[in-house]
């Protein structure tokens, strides 16, 4: 079950920056920290944004993560066609005790 | 260089029990340090994260996704440095790419995320 909520797909043309969101509640997004993921086809995901707008080593810059409230955002700035993937978010939820994820958005390069 | 592989059959029949392993080099599952995770993609659906053990010397302790009730057991033999899956009365719903993944967690889970990532198994049920 997914309870972060994620738009489904978001698409822009190369060298655009894009944007999606992921909204949560005050038992995940609002306590603990959110974490990105990128999950090409055929691929397994990767980590990609973690502590809300951390880097691990090896992603370019042009991601970028925010978090404010019961929300988080990731950016894709200078959009790549290698960046079409789904991504997601997830949070840990304190009243659920469980990992929850997001619904995932695809991202398209036009 | 830390890698996870999946195990198992790639075909059950329904009712029956799926169980997968997960074996781990490059890093030990019972440093206490990481939580050795499950996660699943039904084919066309979101990710689901399964549950993970954590394990200290020879304590070890799961946590599960309550959504799949007393179906899911998760379990780790430390002397191989394997941890493994067992999910019980599969049905077509289960058919999934099942990965076992690394995660680092933060006190009271603050911070969760899972860097290292099998490459996944597809079980079809």
């Amino acid at each position: 079950q997914s309870v972060l909520t994620q738009p489904p797909s978001v698409s822009g043309t190369p060298g655009q920056r894009v944007t999606m969101s992921c909204s949560g509640s005050d038992s995940n997004i609002g306590r603990n920290s959110v974490t990105w993921y990128q999950h090409l086809p055929g691929a397994a995901p990767k980590l990609l944004i973690y502590i809300d707008n951390q880097r691990p080593s090896g992603v370019p810059d042009r991601f970028s993560g925010s978090k404010s409230g019961t929300s988080a955002s990731l950016a894709i700035s200078g959009l790549q066609s290698e960046d079409e993937a789904d991504y997601y978010c997830t949070s840990w939820d304190d009243r659920l005790e469980i990992l929850v994820l997001g619904t995932g958005t695809k991202v398209t390069v036009l | 260089q830390v890698l996870l592989q999946e195990s198992g059959p790639g075909l059950v029949k329904p009712s029956q029990t799926l169980s997968l392993i997960c074996t781990v080099s490059g890093d030990s599952i019972s440093s206490g340090s990481h939580d050795w995770t499950w996660i699943r993609q039904p084919a066309g659906k979101g990710l689901e994260w399964l549950g993970h053990i954590y394990a200290r010397g020879t304590s070890v302790t799961s946590t599960h996704n309550y959504s799949l009730g007393r179906r899911i057991t998760m379990s780790a033999d430390t002397s191989k440095n394997q941890f493994s899956l067992t999910l019980a009365s599969v049905a077509a719903t289960d058919t999934a790419v099942y990965y076992c993944v690394r995660a680092q967690r933060g006190n009271y889970y603050y911070y969760h995320y899972m860097d290292v990532w099998g490459r996944g198994t597809t079980v079809t049920v």
